[in-house]
């Protein structure tokens, strides 16, 4: 079966210094693989998406970056953190074609830059 | 631009009720809606995704319809519980973006008292 594993959980960052999360997917291969934030008050918003090795689109200006140095392995970084990139990070593979497009998230890494 | 609305925001039912939470967007060229479910400071967990090309999908307790035409989407949960408190949250996949991105509505927080 397929399972997406996102870490760390909670991470308290000071403003300026780096930052790293990381997911990987198992059971599956060259997945669709996004990272989504959830900012307090907010809904959902993606980040970046990924459909194989090395490629990142971005889809909206920010302080972050993302990589897939493997398949099935996807980066979130930062060289310097800004007390905005606080929030709920997720990260999601999607599967299927189409209308069959559904989507799996992993549990979520709850980052405050103070 | 595609905009997904849920209402209400929040709410409290005692245990044993049947209840509705609403969803509605305003584009609908969608290939499929999904339903999630999220925990407290957890990642989100599908329920339900409907194609574009159905009407509604059941699982258990819960039931989602989607009319495509008139851009509403409704979560029917039967006999609410304790345990189904959590926030709701519906998003779409718009046919305008081929990134596989999802579209999010705010959710609908949902308190079951016993």
């Amino acid at each position: 079966s397929q399972t997406i594993h996102q870490w760390p959980a909670t991470l308290v960052q000071p403003v300026g210094s780096p930052l790293s999360l990381e997911c990987t997917v198992e059971g599956t291969s060259n997945p669709n693989l996004y990272w989504y934030r959830q900012a307090a008050g907010r809904g959902l918003q993606l980040l970046f998406y990924s459909v194989g090795i090395g490629q990142i689109s971005s889809e909206v200006p920010q302080n972050l970056s993302a990589s897939r140095p493997q398949d099935r392995q996807f980066i979130l970084s930062s060289k310097k953190l800004l007390l905005s990139d606080s929030g709920f990070y997720l990260c999601a593979w999607s599967f299927g074609q189409g209308a069959f497009y559904g989507y799996t998230f992993g549990s979520g890494t709850r980052l405050t830059v103070v | 631009k595609q905009e997904v609305t849920q209402i209400p925001a929040a709410l409290s039912v005692p245990e044993g009720e049947n209840l509705v939470l609403n969803c509605s967007f305003t584009d609908s060229a969608i290939y499929n809606l999904q339903w999630f479910r999220q925990d407290p400071g957890k990642g989100l967990t599908s329920l339900l995704l409907i194609q574009s090309s159905q009407r509604e999908q059941t699982s258990g307790r819960l039931n989602a319809s989607l009319d495509k035409s008139s851009g509403r989407s409704t979560l029917y949960i039967a006999a609410s519980q304790p345990g189904d408190s959590a926030t709701y949250l519906c998003a779409v996949r718009p046919r305008a973006s081929n990134t596989g991105k999802l579209i999010f509505g705010q959710g609908t927080t949902l308190q079951v008292k016993p």
